[in-house]
């Protein structure tokens, strides 16, 4: 069985500063990763993802996120934060070798002061 | 349309009645999900289809929630005699296909509020 953990619902930074969000994962099988954001009254949208290929992966908007197997870690970081990044960011996980049912993350929300 | 699309955006039923949630994948995903957000929580697994199939609908609440995809495209969520505890965004998403690699990234909808009074 796959689950995801989303260790902080709410993340606070200030405009220019770093961003961490982190993500720990359960998967039975080689997994897929991947972090979408959503913004207010907008749909999901996918920022990056990993698929058994290059263990860094970048994103849309600076975003990256490092695939650590051995600590099944994959958290999400941007080194500047800019106010239209304050959202709510998901942490999901798959299994093409087993379940293909996507898991989510309960989510963490972003929040950038200036 | 090149995204996914949901009708109706907004629907407000009262307790009891019968609605009908649609989802418009993009052309040529055969991989076809329905998710249900609650308020300040992640999108939880609903059912998801393979084709006309449903693949796996493990996720489905109770008898009252029933989906179809009779032509392998168009998708439409059914519930029945609605409870306040229905009230959610039902989000829908596609896929090109279930395997690994990039076919199994998901596109979303901009979803469905459903109210229930």
């Amino acid at each position: 069985a796959q689950s995801v953990t989303q260790l902080d619902s709410h993340v606070s930074v200030s405009e220019g500063t770093p961003v961490l969000l982190r993500c720990n994962y359960s998967s039975s099988y080689s997994p897929s990763l991947f972090w979408y954001v959503q913004h207010p009254n907008k749909g999901l949208q996918l920022l990056l993802k990993y698929t058994s290929a290059a263990t860094l992966v970048k994103g849309i908007n600076g975003f990256e996120a490092e695939f650590k197997k051995s600590e099944t870690s994959f958290h999400l970081t941007k080194p500047s934060a800019h106010m239209s990044d304050a959202a709510e960011y998901f942490c999901v996980v798959s299994e093409p070798g087993g379940s293909y049912i996507p898991t989510f993350g309960r989510g963490t929300s972003l929040i950038v002061h200036p | 349309g090149a995204g996914v699309s949901q009708t109706p955006s907004n629907k407000v039923t009262e307790k009891g009645k019968y609605v009908e949630l649609r989802c418009d994948p993009i052309s040529g995903h055969t991989a076809l999900y329905w998710y249900r957000q609650s308020l300040g929580q992640g999108p939880e697994f609903l059912i998801y289809f393979q084709g006309t199939g449903a693949a796996d609908d493990s996720g489905l609440p109770n008898d009252r929630f029933f989906a179809v995809r009779p032509e392998g495209s168009v998708s439409t969520l059914k519930i029945q005699r609605t409870e306040r505890g229905d009230s959610a965004v039902y989000l829908c998403a596609s896929s090109l296909s279930l395997t690994s690699g990039s076919n199994n990234e998901q596109f979303f909808g901009p979803g469905t509020r459903l109210t229930v009074l």
